[in-house]
């Protein structure tokens, strides 16, 4: 179990590029979610996966966000026309269950996206 | 709407003093609450869960406890340490899939 990971750890980029972060979960979780995280705040949710079937998206996720999880393994978040209000680290996190449990959530380490 | 208030928002303590850190949640129909530590510029490390019908939980120096009733939860740190220095969060969850972080204490632990 190498745990939760991500990539890449960072991402400048300018304003109105696009961009993609991956995230590779914990080998036998279910269950995937992406946060995001400013600065002085607790991360706040995005999009929910369970295996390959994307189940429940915030409003925060406008239409420039989209998520994939091919297969029920990776992760992909893509931002398009990336704005400077998406400055923030992209947090992602996975945990294994069935029905209605709530399990544990295990973090990746992020992904701190700066918009120019 | 679910909010998730956590009190103080930062707390500084010389070493060796046991400390509380309080999390408030406005809805009490939660399935569990977690407490996470982060390290500045990393992603969240879980400490400890509890489930909607436990009342507490314990971990090694930390405790954490859970009050449905009155929408609170505790985590108790024993014996602080400088290296328990961090930010300490907790989530209420009210689903597999919905979960509510508060902002979080920034805790300094002087040696």
């Amino acid at each position: 179990d190498t745990g939760v990971s991500q990539d890449p750890r960072h991402k400048i980029t300018k304003r109105g590029q696009n961009v993609t972060f991956r995230c590779d979960p914990i080998s036998e979780h279910n269950r995937l979610y992406w946060y995001r995280q400013t600065l002085g705040q607790g991360p706040e949710f995005l999009t929910y996966f369970q295996n390959e079937a994307q189940l429940e998206k915030s409003r925060l996720l406008s239409d420039r966000f989209s998520a994939e999880r091919p297969k029920g393994s990776f992760s992909t978040l893509e931002i398009q026309r990336t704005e400077q209000g998406d400055s923030a680290m992209y947090l992602c996190a996975s945990s294994f269950g069935s029905g209605g449990a709530v399990d544990t959530q295990y973090f990746g380490p992020g992904t701190r996206l700066t918009v120019l | 709407k679910q909010e998730v208030t956590q009190i103080p928002a930062a707390l500084s303590v010389p070493e060796g003093e046991n400390l509380v850190l309080n999390c408030s949640f406005t809805d009490s129909a939660i399935y569990n609450l977690q407490w996470f530590r982060q390290d500045p510029g990393k992603g969240l490390t879980s400490l400890l869960l509890i489930q909607s019908s436990q009342r507490e939980q314990t971990s090694g120096r930390l405790n954490a406890s859970l009050d449905k009733s009155s929408g609170r939860s505790t985590l108790y740190i024993a014996a602080s340490q400088p290296g328990d220095s961090a930010t300490y969060l907790c989530a209420a969850a009210y689903n597999f899939n919905k979960f509510y972080f508060g902002s979080g204490t920034k805790l300094n632990v002087k040696p």
